[in-house]
């Protein structure tokens, strides 16, 4: 029973390409949670997905960024034309349900270096 | 706006000792709060959570506790073990139609064999 699935763990662009982050959430879960974690920084809330459905994006970036959860297959985090500012550690957690603050299991991350 | 902020940032104690990491949020209005651990190129384990109606929460050697007057939490490891070494987080959820968890920028802590 395999946890949160991150690909790939890393991740280098040059400016300006784009990054596809993928999430496999765990066996029987349909919610999905991006945090983004800058360097010497909390983790902060980026978007909440359920299947085909975006619940909240509050802490998405306005351009560049997106992220869909399609009915089948990952969730992926797409960031276009990637700046320096976007190198970070990317974490993905998934829940069986609308978590209420609980109910969370962390992938292991993808850490993006924008070169 | 939740914020939650941790002190110290590091902390490096010899093995045995007993050592408490501190938590504090701005808005006392929390649905529970949580404690996590996250080892280096790894994701982040869930150690205890509180809820907003309980005070304390205990698993092993390790004992969160919350007091929501104060906006404060405290995370307690006894004996520790060079096996802790990890930075800690703590994430407080408001609930009341959010979905995010508020995280703090965690503690590093180094356990000295």
């Amino acid at each position: 029973n395999a946890g949160v699935m991150q690909n790939p763990r890393h991740l280098v662009r040059r400016r300006g390409q784009e990054a596809r982050l993928r999430c496999s959430p765990m066996k029987g879960h349909s919610h999905v949670y991006w945090y983004r974690q800058l360097p010497e920084e909390g983790l902060k809330f980026m978007v909440y997905l359920q299947k085909e459905n975006i619940i909240d994006e509050s802490g998405m970036p306005k351009e560049r960024f997106s992220a869909e959860f399609p009915k089948e297959g990952p969730s992926i985090l797409r960031i276009q034309q990637v700046v320096r500012g976007d190198s970070a550690a990317y974490f993905c957690a998934s829940s069986a349900r609308a978590s209420r603050g609980d109910g969370y299991t962390f992938g292991s991350g993808t850490r993006l270096t924008v070169v | 706006k939740q914020e939650v902020t941790q002190i110290p940032a590091a902390l490096s104690v010899p093995e045995g000792e007993n050592l408490v990491l501190n938590c504090s949020f701005t808005d006392s209005a929390i649905y529970n709060l949580q404690w996590f651990r996250q080892d280096p190129g790894k994701g982040l384990t869930s150690l205890l959570l509180i809820q907003s109606s309980q005070r304390e929460q205990t698993s092993g050697r390790l004992n969160a506790s919350l007091d929501k007057s104060s906006g404060r939490s405290t995370l307690y490891i006894a004996a520790s073990q060079p096996g802790d070494s990890a930075t800690y987080l703590c994430a407080a959820y408001s609930g009341a139609g959010s979905y995010q968890l508020t995280f703090g920028k965690g503690t590093k802590l180094s356990v000295i064999p």
